[in-house]
């Protein structure tokens, strides 16, 4: 079974710092990650995708991506309360329709 | 930008009744997935459909059936409902050629 693994949280950051979310995964073959964020009791919303080697810049979102060590990161500059959520780490299972594995998701609390 | 929908939004049930939740993909998507999310758990995937053929199957109750219609909206079928099955419910959908997955506002379902 792949596995992909996130520290649960919560992840506190104050106002204008930079939060560090860490993600790791257990099936060398993966070629595709996702980040998605999630409120309290809303569905999850597609924030980043990240297919190759390196760094992936969206605005204040950055995406790491290190094959060899089999993890992946987000990285969100100037974090605003507005980014207190839940944030899951995904990766498709390489099967028949590639059903997305998730992570437990680790839990932002930006402090204002 | 056209969004998945789902419907309802809230239900509530009794034990041993019957739900159906419903799902309008993206435009053009041909990829179809059900996900379960219980309380502080991550999504968790039930089944999917490519071009209105169930394509994979996860941990889905037998109790559980879906399908496929010929506008490409499906429909989650749930009998004997217990309340363990109490959770949101979302929708996602994809498009050709990508892994990337969209999800709807969810179902929340309550069994009482």
């Amino acid at each position: 079974q792949k596995e992909v693994e996130q520290n649960s949280g919560p992840l506190s950051v104050p106002e204008g710092a930079i939060a560090s979310l860490n993600c790791t995964y257990s099936d060398r073959g993966s070629q595709s990650f996702f980040w998605y964020r999630q409120y309290s009791g809303k569905s999850p919303e597609l924030i980043m995708s990240i297919y190759s080697n390196g760094d992936k810049e969206d605005g204040r979102f950055t995406a790491q991506l290190n094959k060899a060590s089999q993890y992946v990161s987000l990285l969100i500059r100037d974090s605003q309360p507005s980014d207190s959520a839940t944030y899951l780490c995904a990766v498709p299972d390489g099967g028949a329709t590639n059903k997305l594995i998730f992570g437990t998701g680790t839990l932002l609390a930006v402090q204002p | 930008a056209a969004g998945v929908i789902q419907s309802p939004r809230h239900l509530i049930k009794e034990k041993r009744e019957t739900a159906t939740l419903k799902c309008y993909p993206i435009p053009r998507h041909d990829t179809v997935y059900w996900y379960q999310q219980g309380p502080g758990q991550d999504p968790q995937f039930l089944i999917s459909f490519y071009e209105k053929m169930q394509s994979d199957k996860g941990s889905i109750p037998d109790r559980f059936s879906a399908q496929q219609f010929s506008d490409y909206h499906s429909e989650l079928n749930m009998s004997s409902l217990e309340l363990g099955d109490s959770a949101l419910y979302f929708c996602a959908s994809s498009p050709r050629d990508s892994h990337e997955q969209y999800f709807g506002p969810g179902t929340r379902l309550t069994v009482t």
